[in-house]
């Protein structure tokens, strides 16, 4: 079965500083990726996604992640965080018109402190 | 209203009750599911159907029933709960299976 792994239970990091989110899948075939964020009090949000093509992807609020086949990863990155970006974080794989198989990972807790 | 809602938001109730949970996208998606979001746990997918038609029950206790009675609305029925079933239930939708969730609010489940 499909597994997804997320490196960090949580992070804390100082606004400013640079942010990165690893995220490994187990599937070896083609697949969707995605990354989500949930705010405090909030529900679940899309942050971006990669379905095929340049395998740097950006988001909105200035995130991307990076599509790296050969180490099944899709690491989450911004360069510059703010008190703002405090929320968890999930990453998600699919598989084309394959619903069963929609599964996320743990999630990653970013506090950023001003 | 837009994207996907939830009603009710939080849901109290007792083992023996019977209640449902109602989704519903505005969106024009083909493929709707239910999740489970537990504290300290991944999002669990409980169930996905496509065109109506249930896709995938990924070892469900029978104590939740979904419904599908069109690709806007979903159901959830719960009867005879456990305390352990507590947690945030998650309806999303998608174009096709497989493809971008938009997830709804949610409805914080408590049994007692």
């Amino acid at each position: 079965a499909q597994s997804v792994s997320q490196h960090n239970h949580h992070v804390i990091l100082s606004e400013a500083a640079s942010l990165e989110l690893g995220c490994n899948y187990s599937y070896g075939g083609t697949v969707n990726l995605f990354w989500y964020v949930q705010y405090p009090g909030q529900h679940l949000q899309l942050l971006l996604k990669y379905f095929s093509g340049d395998p740097l992807v950006k988001g909105i609020k200035g995130f991307e992640a990076e599509f790296i086949k050969s180490k099944f990863s899709f690491n989450l990155r911004k360069p510059s965080v703010q008190w703002s970006d405090t929320a968890e974080y999930f990453c998600a794989v699919s598989l084309d018109n394959y619903g069963q198989n929609f599964v996320f990972g743990p999630g990653t807790r970013l506090s950023v402190l001003p | 209203e837009t994207g996907v809602t939830q009603t009710p938001r939080h849901l109290v109730m007792g083992m023996t009750n019977k209640k449902s949970l109602k989704c519903e996208q505005h969106l024009g998606h083909n493929a709707m599911y239910w999740y489970k979001q537990s504290a300290k746990k991944p999002l669990e997918l409980m169930f996905v159907y496509s065109l109506e038609e249930r896709v995938e029950n990924n070892s469900v206790p029978s104590r939740f029933s979904p419904e599908c009675p069109n690709s806007s609305h979903l159901f959830l029925h719960l009867h005879t709960l456990q305390p352990e079933d507590s947690a945030l239930y998650l309806c999303a939708s998608s174009q096709d299976l497989g493809r971008t969730c938009t997830f709804g609010p949610g409805t914080r489940l408590t049994v007692l």
